[in-house]
């Protein structure tokens, strides 16, 4: 199964909002509410930041935020810091028990 | 505070098996709401989930590697491991093991992570 499909950039400039968008198909980001969005530093772990499209966990500046249309997934990064730089991954559930993720976007705070 | 560290071999050689370990602290792997996964990341690569498992022993896995993996689970030392087989030079990667939700799929927390060369 192919990895979800992201674009392999985005920027934006402090203060402004940016949105990342996560493509796949109805066998799994439409067809299931499980995708999941990661952060990720430079040389550190993935850190979740949106569960199931559109759930923040504990700790999670509300700046982050998640939606889902079709078979397109997006996050939204408002208000952006510059601790926001980092490169971001989404997944989804894709059907047998199995998950996908996508190829991943980098982020740069202008 | 539910904390996950990988352990294992740094090199491995080519058509050899790679042994990680992944303990978890400040929890129990026997939790009724979990599984715990693998994922890896080769170099300047994206995440690929590799494959989880639950307490029992039940098991999940990507079916690009299946035929590769074992994962196992020790319960009395609250640790689970994986094991890939026949390995090559793409199966370098940063390795990951990470508490699995399941029935809604998301990963977290994860633990740092350990780099697996494969080399002769």
């Amino acid at each position: 199964q192919s990895a979800l499909t992201q674009p392999p950039s985005a920027s934006g400039s402090p203060g402004q909002s940016v949105t990342i968008s996560c493509t796949g198909s109805s066998s799994d980001v439409g067809g299931y509410n499980y995708v999941s969005w990661y952060q990720q530093h430079p040389g550190k772990a993935p850190k979740l930041i949106i569960s199931e499209v559109t759930q923040r966990p504990s700790g999670v500046p509300d700046r982050f935020s998640g939606s889902k249309s079709g078979n397109t997934a997006s996050l939204t990064v408002s208000g952006l810091q510059a601790e926001d730089e980092a490169d971001y991954y989404c997944s989804s559930y894709a059907g047998s028990n199995n998950l996908i993720f996508g190829g991943g976007t980098k982020l740069t705070v202008l | 505070q539910l904390q996950l560290q990988e352990s294992g071999p740094g090199l491995v050689q080519p058509s050899e098996t790679l042994s990680l370990t992944c303990t978890v602290s400040g929890g129990s792997i026997r939790s009724t709401s979990y599984y715990w996964g693998w994922i890896r990341q080769p170099p300047g690569k994206g995440l690929e989930w590799i494959g989880s498992i639950y307490y029992s022993g039940s098991t999940n896995f990507n079916p690009s590697l299946k035929s590769r993996v074992t994962i196992s689970v020790d319960t009395s030392k609250n640790h689970f491991s994986l094991k890939l087989s026949s390995v090559t030079a793409a199966d370098t990667a940063v390795y990951y093991c990470a508490r699995h939700k399941a029935t809604t799929d998301w990963f977290d927390p994860w633990g740092q992570g350990t780099l697996v060369i494969v080399s002769s």
